[in-house]
């Protein structure tokens, strides 16, 4: 099983501004995978990104980024000039290579103002 | 391809009736897993079931609660006798298989279950 911390609780920035979301876990598996998923008003929930612990190359996709730690069991996201969309709850959620269910963190809610 | 199928998006019951819920994973996807939201909270691991196989419903509370996806049609995730405290987001997510472990699950849009 896998545990997850989301220290932040809420986050409002102003549009245009970046926001980066923390997640830190903690996990037994030598292996595993790293997923962000967003919760947006509307209440569905949208996959984001993946990352696998075998692989600590931090990349960009779009206005997305991410920064994963392995040594510091980090793995935070980072929204560059958000925009009012961007307004959700994300979640945070590692995966162990045996495992089948993901462990939800309790979510950061992100405002973003016009 | 559409998506993950959940119906009904809104389900209100009174306390003591029954509440079924459905899910229609995505074309190909043999693998159903349920999660449950309470209200300011993350989702919380319900059961997982392949068809005709319930393979970990370790999230499952022990009473009331039950699934199933059978040969043909949707997944059913039902609860008997509801009470106040089942009121939650019921999310069903499916994938397409194990392999690698690293598959992504889909979520469905939820079933909202009030229970008055």
């Amino acid at each position: 099983a896998q545990k997850v911390t989301q220290a932040q609780t809420e986050i409002s920035v102003v549009e245009k501004e970046d926001v980066t979301l923390d997640c830190v876990y903690e996990t037994r598996d030598t292996t595993y995978y790293l997923f962000w998923y967003k919760q947006p008003p509307s209440g569905e929930l949208v996959f984001l990104i993946r990352r696998n612990s075998f692989d600590e190359q931090n990349e960009i996709s779009g206005r997305y980024s991410w920064n994963f730690q392995k040594s510091t069991s980090s793995f935070n996201f980072t929204i560059t000039a958000s925009q009012v969309v961007d307004s959700a709850v994300y979640f945070c959620a590692p995966k162990g290579v045996t495992d089948y269910k993901l462990s939800f963190g309790a979510g950061t809610t992100v405002t973003v103002r016009a | 391809n559409a998506g993950v199928m959940q119906n009904p998006r809104h389900l209100v019951r009174r306390r003591g009736q029954e509440a079924r819920l459905r899910c229609s994973p995505m074309k190909g996807h043999s693998h159903v897993y349920w999660y449950r939201q309470l209200p300011e909270e993350g989702l919380k691991f319900m059961v997982y079931l392949q068809k005709e196989n319930i393979i970990d419903e370790s999230g499952m509370p022990k009473e009331r609660f039950s699934a199933e996806f059978p040969k043909e049609g949707p997944s059913i995730l039902r609860i008997q006798q509801v009470v106040r405290g089942d009121s939650a987001a019921y999310f069903c997510a499916s994938s397409p298989s194990l392999v690698a472990g690293d598959n992504e699950q889909f979520f469905g849009p939820g079933t909202r279950l009030t229970v008055l």
